[in-house]
């Protein structure tokens, strides 16, 4: 069965970081396509970061140059750093998974709240 | 630049009636369109992709059609846990969702 934790999230203050995690399993990372999404409190859904299974790493606009996406294969973990965080960057981040080259998701957690206020 | 838009924002139906929920892209997404499904404090659920095609374990009941900008999800006769917001998601370009429609109970 096909499992994804993330943790790592909590109030952060304005331009501090932070990074979160997201524990795998019942499936290799390393083997498919891993994003994260975000949903601001009472908003819609925004794409932040996908790593292929190729290794190569991809960004939104607005999170480039501010965030990394990476993976440790030996743990079967997901990560996300996060510097220079916003008010706006608030949000419940989602770990996703995609078994085929198509960026949509299959499978997603639970989600883990980022709170960037002073 | 692609903007996806749906509607309606909210669509009020009464339990066993059909529900048409529509997303458009403001530029062709060929068919990579997919669909969630989302319940108060819950992570979003896969529900179609490729347009129409049901991810595994989703009821007959939804259907997903449409190509190019327009895009329609189905619901033949809403159940109790059909209540829910619904997302669509382009996937031709880099992933974008559209803003949701929540779907209550009238």
């Amino acid at each position: 069965e096909v499992q994804l934790v993330e943790s790592g999230g909590g109030l952060v203050q304005p331009g501090g970081s932070l990074r979160l995690s997201c524990a795998a399993s019942g499936f290799t990372v390393s083997s498919n396509y891993m994003s994260w999404v975000r949903q601001a409190p009472g908003k819609g859904l925004e794409w932040v970061s996908i790593i292929y299974s190729s290794g190569n790493t991809y960004y939104a606009d607005s999170m480039k140059g501010r965030f990394t996406i990476s993976r440790d294969n030996s743990k079967n973990t997901l990560y996300l750093q996060m510097n220079s965080l916003r008010a706006e960057d608030t949000a419940v981040y989602y770990c996703t998974m995609s078994n085929h080259p198509g960026d949509y998701f299959d499978y997603w957690g639970q989600g883990t709240l980022v709170t960037v206020s002073s | 630049e692609i903007v996806m838009t749906q509607s309606p924002a909210t669509l009020s139906v009464s339990p066993g009636e059909r529900a048409t929920l529509s997303c458009r892209a403001s530029q062709n997404v060929n068919r990579h369109l997919a669909w969630y499904q989302q319940k108060p404090g819950q992570a979003p659920r896969l529900l179609i992709y490729v347009s129409s095609t049901r991810a595994t374990g989703v009821p007959a009941r939804f259907s997903g059609s449409g190509s190019g900008t327009e895009f329609t999800l189905t619901i033949s006769s809403l159940q109790s846990e059909d209540f829910a917001v619904y997302y669509c998601q382009q996937y031709d370009s880099w992933p974008l969702f559209g803003p949701g429609t929540k779907v209550d109970i009238k």
